[in-house]
């Protein structure tokens, strides 16, 4: 079964600095998707950025950019020049490309990273 | 307009009892899901409907009971209430492409309604 570890439940950086979170996950498939969600306090699920695994370069939104290591199926978040609005709950996603049946659809999370911005 | 949108937002009930969420999207996807968010935060997927037709049951208790009338809604309801089942519901939608193949992969999510069970 596919499963997705973040391993930092919590953050913190220094307003205008970077920060990088971190995101492992398990899994036998070789295309999928994998997609960093924001949930600040407002509790709105935000997607932040995200990475077909079929493509190689690494996807980046704006201040956002994620380092796609496959081999090492790693899925890390930079963000850079932290602002206050970026502190929230991070989550980590997986989703396979291809559905089968029974289990289509299914975006499996990580636990989550609480980002708290200083400053 | 907001693109997944559900009602109530805030529910607050006595054990035992029977309520319903109700979940609409206007993105015009094919495929809407229940997710249920715990008190750790955690996201877990309950139910997926495509077509009207349900995909994926993950084991949740018959009590919760996801009701389609069309496309575009996918209701929740929940009969006998109990304690753990306070936590925040979130409806979501996606596109699906083809048989058996995703379109972006990206799923939409509603603001989430977060259910009190005293």
């Amino acid at each position: 079964a596919q499963t997705v570890t973040q391993s930092q439940p919590e953050m913190s950086v220094q307003e205008a600095e970077t920060v990088t979170l971190s995101c492992t996950y398990d899994t036998s498939e070789s295309d999928y998707y994998l997609f960093w969600y924001k949930q600040p306090p407002s509790r709105q699920m935000i997607l932040v950025i995200r990475q077909e695994a079929y493509k190689q370069q690494n996807a980046t939104e704006n201040r956002f950019s994620v380092n796609f290591q496959k081999a090492a199926k790693s899925f890390s978040l930079k963000i850079s020049d932290s602002q206050l609005g970026d502190a929230a709950m991070y989550f980590c996603a997986y989703r396979p490309l291809f559905n089968y049946g029974g289990s289509q659809g299914n975006l499996i999370f990580g636990k989550g990273t609480k980002l708290s911005v200083k400053p | 307009d907001t693109a997944v949108s559900q009602t109530p937002k805030y529910l607050v009930t006595q054990m035992g009892n029977d309520k319903s969420i109700k979940c609409e999207q206007n993105l015009g996807h094919d495929t809407m899901y229940w997710y249920k968010q715990d008190s750790k935060k955690f996201l877990k997927i309950m139910f997926s409907y495509n077509n009207k037709e349900l995909i994926i049951n993950e084991t949740v208790p018959n009590r919760f009971s996801p009701k389609s009338p069309d496309k575009a809604h996918l209701n929740l309801h929940i009969n006998s209430l109990e304690l753990g089942d306070s936590a925040v519901y979130f409806c979501a939608s996606s596109q699906e492409r083809l048989l058996g193949h995703s379109d972006t992969g990206e799923l939409f999510f509603g603001e989430g309604s977060r259910l009190t069970v005293l």
